[in-house]
């Protein structure tokens, strides 16, 4: 089964608007990572957040870590038509080699 | 997807032949992984490798092979034994071990497609 499960599955906004995309995971994990990808290409590492930590930023993404609830959520803040495409989460335990993602977030950005 | 390469970008298979897809990365990464996707779906492990010439299967590892005798490369192979190989696949790498623990970055090459005929 899925450790890492995304809602919602898809999301349309308008540029320029804030983008939310959560995440829920079943088992203790060391990280959680947010992957982008563009349709039909490899995925881009957005961001990792350790267990221990809350909340990172990098630019205009912010990732929250709840690992009481086992729950991240990713915020894509001033959307841009560029930012259209599907976010997956991935966490990652000890032993490491085996990452877990989610069947993804595919976000819409209306220019 | 700079560092890490997959080729071909597409690729077409009868039904009863092995194709072999090709990743090869200039990262100087220890750890590999191949990953299937399927339309509107996650991820899912077919194999990793955390060193060369040792490899492990992943969730979805039937009718699929691989070999890691080099570093850098880290081929897959779909076999005839696989019931239903249409997908798209993505090879990944990362650092592995450090001095400060496990690295579990991945880095994506561009992906084959491959479709069954």
């Amino acid at each position: 089964s899925q450790q890492g499960e995304e809602d919602p599955q898809a999301l349309s906004i308008q540029e320029g608007e804030n983008a939310t995309m959560n995440c829920s995971y079943k088992t203790s994990i060391n990280n959680l990572q947010w992957y982008r990808q563009n349709s039909g290409r490899g995925l881009v590492h957005l961001i990792l957040i350790r267990s221990n930590e809350r909340e990172k930023h990098s630019g205009r993404l912010r990732v929250t870590l709840d690992t009481s609830k086992k729950s991240s959520s990713l915020l894509i803040t001033a959307s841009r038509a560029a930012d259209t495409a599907s976010y997956f989460c991935a966490t990652g335990s000890d032993g490491g080699f085996k990452t877990i993602f989610g069947a993804g977030t595919r976000l819409f950005v209306k220019a | 997807d700079g560092g890490i390469t997959q080729s071909p970008k597409y690729l077409f298979r009868k039904e009863g032949q092995n194709v072999t897809l090709s990743c090869e990365q200039n990262l100087n990464h220890d750890a590999m992984y191949w990953y299937r996707q399927d339309p509107g779906q996650g991820l899912r492990l077919i194999y990793y490798s955390q060193i060369v010439n040792d490899f492990q299967k992943g969730d979805i590892a039937e009718g699929y092979s691989v070999s890691r005798e080099k570093k850098e490369s880290f081929p897959l192979t779909v076999t005839s034994a696989q019931k239903n190989p249409t997908a798209f696949y993505l090879c990944a790498s990362s650092i592995g071990f450090t001095a400060g623990g496990f690295k579990d970055t991945q880095y994506f090459g561009p992906g084959t497609r491959l479709t069954v005929l």
